[in-house]
């Protein structure tokens, strides 16, 4: 099992611009998390998915922050337009069930930096 | 919102020594996990214990859990360079919709 599979591995990019990040769970998995990591406010859950339905998403900061999830296998977080505070590590998690009894499996994260 | 607090926030230690690390919590949980970060990578999944649990061991890893305190300990047994990481704990938050991750605590090994 190829474990959960986040790109770009690193972006770099000018405020402004559009982000795109992209996410694959694990096959079989149900429930989908997209993170983000900073120093000062340490690891956040920006939104959840069930059944590729969004359940949660009252960790998405503001407008300029958008999730899809179109299939059981596929997922994006999209910044527009980005921000140099937007910069930060985001991780995508998959489980099994809810994932809130169960473990989430962790992708590597995509390191964000905006100039 | 409810959020899991690790103590202490940093920890060095020998090769050989057991590590504590602590975790304090809000509000009643279903259950509370462990976490381990290793520097530039995600989360790896250590252990789970239930809210019906007090106990809970993996290989060199023992969990606590006391409701009643509302706080989880993990002690790492003698510990090797390789622990070296960043541990969090995670309680799921009470609408049961969400794990809330701590702060962590950095643990540094020596050799």
């Amino acid at each position: 099992d190829a474990g959960v599979i986040q790109s770009p591995r690193h972006e770099v990019t000018e405020m402004g611009q559009e982000v795109t990040l992209r996410c694959k769970p694990i096959s079989g998995h149900n429930s989908l998390f997209w993170y983000r990591q900073t120093m000062m406010r340490g690891l956040e859950l920006l939104i959840y998915f069930n059944n590729n339905v969004p359940i949660d998403d009252s960790g998405m900061p503001e407008d300029r922050f958008s999730a899809k999830m179109p299939n059981a296998s596929f997922s994006t977080l999209k910044i527009q337009p980005s921000e140099p505070r937007d910069s930060a590590v985001y991780f995508c998690a998959s489980s099994t069930g809810t994932g809130i009894q169960e473990t989430q499996y962790f992708g590597p994260g995509t390191r964000l930096l905006v100039l | 919102s409810q959020q899991g607090e690790e103590d202490p926030q940093a920890l060095s230690i020998q090769e050989g020594e057991n590590a504590t690390m602590n975790c304090s919590y809000k509000t009643s949980i279903n259950n509370l996990q462990w976490y381990r970060q290793n520097s530039g990578r995600g989360l790896v999944h250590l252990i789970l214990i239930r809210s019906n649990e007090r106990e809970k061991h993996s290989g060199r890893l023992r969990v606590t859990l006391d409701t009643s305190k509302k706080s989880s300990s993990l002690l790492i047994t003698a510990s090797r360079a390789a622990d070296t990481a960043s541990y969090f704990c995670a309680t799921d938050n009470q609408a049961g919709t969400a794990l809330i991750f701590g702060k962590g605590t950095t643990l540094s090994v020596s050799s």
